[in-house]
């Protein structure tokens, strides 16, 4: 079946310092996939996305590519804010499938 | 893009009790989801709903529990039925487009405490 597994959190850095938050999926086909950012108190919203292998989703200093060959969606961000801190949720949408199926999410602490 | 507003925020319920959670979206949608997300954790999807006919449930959800209605494409409710303690959590609607490469856009959520 389709699933997406994220690397386990909290994830805490200084501010300037560099991210990286590894996704890996599975599925079936060519799924496109999201990078989704959820601050205290408030829903979801989407960082960005990628529908095709190579390409790259970028969004406020965030960057992920869909890497095929390694089934992955990592993201990355080279100088990290402390209003960066928040839950980061990797996401896939399968080709045969309308549901977006989600990572269990990744909290990053950003201390200045 | 969808602005989604959903509402209550959140609530403080009674066990026993039920509890209906509106979704508006500001412009026409296809697809429709309800999600719950306990403390720390990532969402699990609830059920995709129907315009006009029943939600589609995932496996450990039912009906009975989760009724959800679709009357028209920008509305949606879902009620918790008869309330316990371990339904406390947060509820999100999501909604998205047709089309394969769309993002799905979500409410800000209703935190619900049973108690």
């Amino acid at each position: 079946g389709n699933s997406v597994t994220q690397m386990e959190g909290p994830v805490t850095l200084s501010e300037e310092a560099f991210l990286t938050i590894n996704c890996t999926y599975t599925a079936t086909g060519y799924p496109s996939l999201f990078w989704y950012v959820q601050y205290p108190g408030e829903g979801l919203q989407l960082l960005l996305k990628a529908t095709k292998a190579d390409d790259k989703g970028s969004n406020k200093g965030f960057e992920a590519t869909y890497r095929k060959e390694t089934t992955s969606f990592h993201l990355e961000k080279g100088s990290v804010q402390v209003s960066d801190s928040a839950v980061y949720f990797c996401a896939l949408s399968a080709r045969n499938t309308d549901k977006l199926i989600f990572g269990t999410g990744t909290r990053l602490q950003v201390f200045p | 893009s969808a602005v989604i507003s959903q509402k209550p925020s959140r609530d403080i319920c009674q066990r026993g009790t039920s509890l209906t959670i509106q979704c508006q979206v500001d412009s026409q949608v296809t697809m429709m989801f309800w999600y719950r997300q306990q403390p720390g954790q990532s969402l699990t999807l609830i059920a995709t709903a129907n315009q006009g006919s029943e939600a589609t449930y995932e496996s450990g959800f039912v009906i009975d529990k989760f009724p959800i209605s679709r009357p028209n494409l920008t509305f949606s409710t879902l009620t918790v039925s008869n309330m316990s303690p371990e339904d406390s959590s947060i509820y999100l609607c999501s909604a998205r487009a047709m089309a394969l490469n769309t993002e799905a856009f979500f409410g800000q959520g209703t935190r619900l405490t049973v108690v």
